[in-house]
């Protein structure tokens, strides 16, 4: 649809638990963002990467680790997660030379149990 | 903080009328951008106008941005059932590199068959 795919979908997990989600673009994009969603607020920047190197991180909490090994693929890494966690996290990409659209996946729907 | 704020907040509309939906916001921006969101579905960028555009068209979409006023307006003309669902306007404050946008809370839009 877009051509920013997010797996998993959905995922539970419970607060000792570790898991990660993947984003992956196939745009030629340079820059990939994680932005979180939650009921009734405005999305949340999260993390902003700029060809693999991380240039902003909106005071996130240290259980939230992202990673970015190529330009194509992004990760969100998650431990000991807290409910308050439980939201909408979603994943962008653009071509991050300012003043362009960004394109954003499907996101994964993140319930913390 | 929040940059951009949408009113309103939920608007319900008979197919075939038109909607418009506004959005403030506090700094000075390079771009503005509306986005539209299915339930729990990721954003799909509509359009984007620029600080030294005042009007700009795009399908049955109107968009107007009114710099003095920090302001702008997203007009659906001659609305359709699939039109259902929550409008974000995005500001993007970055002067050159990635692209910074900061959401609303969105307007949910009802079109009603």
């Amino acid at each position: 649809e877009t051509g920013v795919t997010q797996t998993p979908r959905h995922l539970v997990m419970g607060m000792t638990n570790k898991k990660s989600l993947k984003c992956e673009q196939h745009l030629g994009h340079n820059a990939m963002y994680w932005y979180k969603q939650s009921a009734k607020k405005p999305l949340e920047l999260m993390f902003v990467y700029s060809l693999e190197e991380r240039v902003e991180n909106n005071s996130v909490p240290s259980r939230f680790s992202p990673e970015c090994p190529n330009s194509s693929h992004l990760f969100l890494h998650l431990h000991t997660l807290q409910p308050e966690d439980s939201a909408l996290y979603l994943c962008a990409s653009s071509h991050g030379q300012g003043g362009t659209e960004a394109f954003f996946g499907q996101g994964t729907r993140l319930t913390v149990v | 903080s929040q940059q951009g704020e949408e009113d309103p907040q939920a608007l319900s509309i008979q197919e075939g009328e038109n909607a418009t939906m506004n959005c403030s916001y506090k700094t000075s921006i390079n771009n503005l951008q509306w986005y539209r969101q299915n339930s729990g579905r990721g954003l799909v960028h509509l359009i984007l106008i620029r600080s030294n555009e005042r009007e700009k068209h795009s399908g049955r979409l109107r968009v107007t941005l009114d710099t003095s006023k920090k302001s702008s307006s997203l007009l659906i003309t001659a609305s359709r059932a699939a039109d259902t669902a929550s409008y974000f306007c995005a500001t993007d404050v970055s002067n050159f590199g990635n692209e910074k946008l900061t959401f609303g809370t969105g307007t949910r839009l009802t079109i009603i068959p």
